[in-house]
């Protein structure tokens, strides 16, 4: 695609329940980044994929995150049984190759209120 | 673990005044430095990108330096416009990998 896309672009949830974010990175893009940036702070970097290398998931805050990567294309980041603080934009980014090289591209986030 | 500081947290000019917004991390030993702009309620946009083998990099009425060994990065925007006003924060890689780690970012506020 054009750019990299984002769905939901908001999503309203209670507490306690599991939500699913997706993201369509550029097509060819072989690198994919989730971050979450609250309010007021910057951004917290959540998991790194690279083509068919295990993920990078130090970022993961809880064992209730957690993220995949189909077909090496769509990621969905899932969040189980979510908590208040879990609020924030979740942002998708994908590259061509290395992220350390080269520019990333975001899309336009994910707000995500919880209830 | 790399840790990145902008200075100033926010910015208010006049419109047409020349600017610097400042970037500063801990770890030396980067690959790259990237500066993003951030509109409200959207994602990041890539402005410019310096190797670390580079000083600086210019797109229209943007430069950015580096200077590595001193852990610093400049933004200068010139004459600036109300069509400017965004965050702007910057990145480097993680010490020795990616991903990126960014700073809180500078909340520039241009008035006509």
């Amino acid at each position: 695609g054009a750019g990299v896309s984002q769905s939901p672009s908001n999503k309203v949830t209670e507490k306690g329940k599991d939500v699913e974010l997706r993201c369509d990175p550029i097509s060819g893009h072989t690198a994919l980044y989730w971050y979450r940036q609250s309010l007021g702070q910057g951004l917290e970097f959540l998991i790194y994929f690279q083509g068919n290398s295990a993920p990078d998931k130090s970022g993961l805050p809880s064992d209730r995150f957690s993220a995949e990567r189909t077909g090496g294309s769509v990621s969905t980041l899932t969040i189980q049984r979510t908590q208040q603080e879990d609020s924030a934009v979740y942002l998708c980014a994908s590259s061509s190759g290395h992220g350390r090289l080269e520019k990333l591209f975001f899309g336009s986030g994910t707000q995500l209120s919880v209830l | 673990k790399q840790e990145v500081t902008q200075i100033p947290a926010a910015l208010s000019v006049p419109e047409g005044e020349n600017l610097v917004l400042n970037c500063s991390f801990t770890d030396s030993a980067i690959y790259n430095l990237q500066w993003f702009r951030q509109d409200p309620g959207k994602g990041l946009t890539s402005l410019l990108l310096i190797q670390s083998s580079q000083r600086e990099q210019t797109s229209g009425r943007l430069n950015a330096s580096l200077d590595k060994s001193s852990g610093r990065s400049t933004l200068y925007i010139a004459a600036s416009q109300p069509g400017d006003s965004a965050t702007y924060l910057c990145a480097v890689p993680n010490s020795g990998n990616t991903p990126l780690v960014f700073g809180k970012g500078t909340r520039l506020s241009v008035i006509a």
